[in-house]
């Protein structure tokens, strides 16, 4: 088993620019979660699917992010146009179902300059 | 609401000591609870878990007992070892509720 996979494991780009990370869940899990994690706000939830479907996106800081499932093997996050705020390391993890474990992928270090 | 609360870092013990890691929670109904630890570097992974109240969750020496009566799930360790210096979060995920809620984490360094 391969566990979560997330590319790239680090991304470093300018102000303004769009940035694109990827997710591969585990094959079988049914559920997907976004998470952010800062220094200051620790590890915060951001978007979650199940079974390709968002269900709860509340926690997407504001417009410049969106997420997408276009099937049950890929996920992406994107920030359009990105700013020196969103630097973070970005998680991705996956579940058989609900309430069950999660299982972290090893995270994407963003850097916005 | 649901949520937890976590002693707050970083803990700081010499090889061979006892740790605690407090962690206390509020959720309605019957939430599991769950410890994971984040090496450096890496993601997070499950240390431990327990579903029910008096559940007593144990991994690689740790061990958390599910306390309904203090709202408590504190993470123990008779003795810590250096690969045991970490970032230790305490969860909760509530019946019904398709996600989990986290503590801040508790920074554990352990020195030789």
């Amino acid at each position: 088993d391969a566990g979560v996979i997330q590319s790239p494991r680090h991304e470093v780009t300018e102000m303004g620019q769009e940035v694109t990370l990827r997710c591969k869940p585990i094959s079988g899990h049914d559920y997907l979660f976004w998470y952010r994690q800062t220094m200051m706000r620790g590890l915060e939830l951001l978007i979650y699917f199940n079974n390709n479907v968002p269900i709860d996106d509340s926690g997407m800081p504001e417009d410049r992010f969106s997420a997408k499932m276009p099937n049950a093997s890929f996920s992406t996050l994107k920030i359009q146009p990105s700013e020196p705020r969103d630097s973070a390391v970005y998680f991705c993890a996956s579940s058989l179902r609900t309430g069950f474990e999660q299982y972290f992928g090893p995270g994407t270090r963003l850097t916005v300059t | 609401g649901n949520s937890v609360t976590q002693m707050e870092g970083p803990v700081t013990l010499s090889e061979e000591a006892f740790l605690t890691i407090n962690c206390t929670y509020t959720a309605t109904g019957y939430p599991s609870l769950f410890w994971y630890v984040q090496y450096p570097g890496e993601g997070l992974q499950l240390l431990l878990k327990a579903t029910k109240a008096d559940d007593k969750g144990s991994n690689k020496g740790f061990e958390a007992t599910y306390r309904k009566e203090t709202t408590s799930f504190h993470l123990e360790k008779g003795s810590v070892q250096v690969s045991d210096s970490a970032v230790y979060f305490c969860a909760l995920s509530k019946t019904g509720a398709n996600n989990l809620f986290f503590g801040t984490g508790t920074r554990l360094t352990v020195i030789p």
